[in-house]
């Protein structure tokens, strides 16, 4: 099965850039889509199809994908920025849709 | 606007059984794909099942393989899922989810719903 590794929790200054990866193998060759979940919400989308922004998400949101490592880049970091982040692709018809475990940033 | 607004979500005793409910509007409901998707309290995301448009292809998880079934109403909007031979294992928020297109592969999950919370415990 497909598996998704992100890294727990990551720290980030305000104002500074914060960066959130997913890895999986070979998962360049795949469209990877990350998600927002702050507490008590639901999620929402921030980009797709590795790094296109749905509207209303700030350009500070981008996103790359290489490899083996899929990252979400927050420029200029808020406090309002503190969320479960995940990232997501199509494993495979086994798998289907596979979700990254979450990465919980903190703005301090 | 897009707006999902799921219902259903109880206290229930292992072995029972569940009908979830998800009301959509803001959109054609029957141009898109929709899904379920389930959340452990305090835990990550799984997707569960999906449904096509026209409702003639459901796809599970392995996970609700055989308990659940994925269904909807495009004379009401609705997508249902019913939930048979509950576990423990299956507590969470279940979402409604809109997905970007007609899609059975590869799309992205475009629309929330803010979650309905199963609690299956004697």
């Amino acid at each position: 099965s497909y598996v998704l590794t992100q890294t727990p929790s990551v720290s980030v200054a305000p104002g500074q850039t914060a960066r959130i990866t997913c890895g999986g193998n070979n998962i360049g060759s795949k469209s990877v889509h990350w998600y927002r979940q702050k507490p008590g919400q639901a999620p929402v989308l921030v980009v797709y199809n590795d790094r296109d922004r749905p509207s209303g998400i700030p350009e500070r949101f981008s996103g790359s994908n290489s490899g083996n490592t899929a990252t979400l880049t927050i420029s200029r970091a808020e406090a309002g920025d503190e969320a479960d982040y995940y990232c997501q692709v199509w494993g495979s018809s086994s798998d289907h849709w596979v979700f990254g475990g979450g990465t919980m940033l903190s703005v301090l | 606007e897009v707006n999902l607004v799921e219902s259903g979500g109880v206290v229930i005793q292992p072995g029972g059984s569940l009908r979830l409910s998800c009301a959509a509007s803001g959109f054609t409901f029957d141009d898109y794909t929709m899904h379920w998707v389930r959340q452990p309290p305090g835990k990550g995301l799984e997707w569960v099942s999906l449904i096509t448009w026209d409702g003639g292809s459901t796809i599970y998880s392995d996970s609700v393989q055989g308990r659940f079934t994925i269904s909807r109403d495009n004379s009401k909007d609705s997508l249902y899922l019913q939930m048979d031979g509950l576990s423990t294992g299956d507590t969470a928020f279940y979402y409604c989810v809109k997905d970007s297109g007609r899609c059975t592969t590869g799309c992205t999950f475009d629309s929330w719903g803010q979650g309905t919370l199963v609690t299956v415990s004697s």
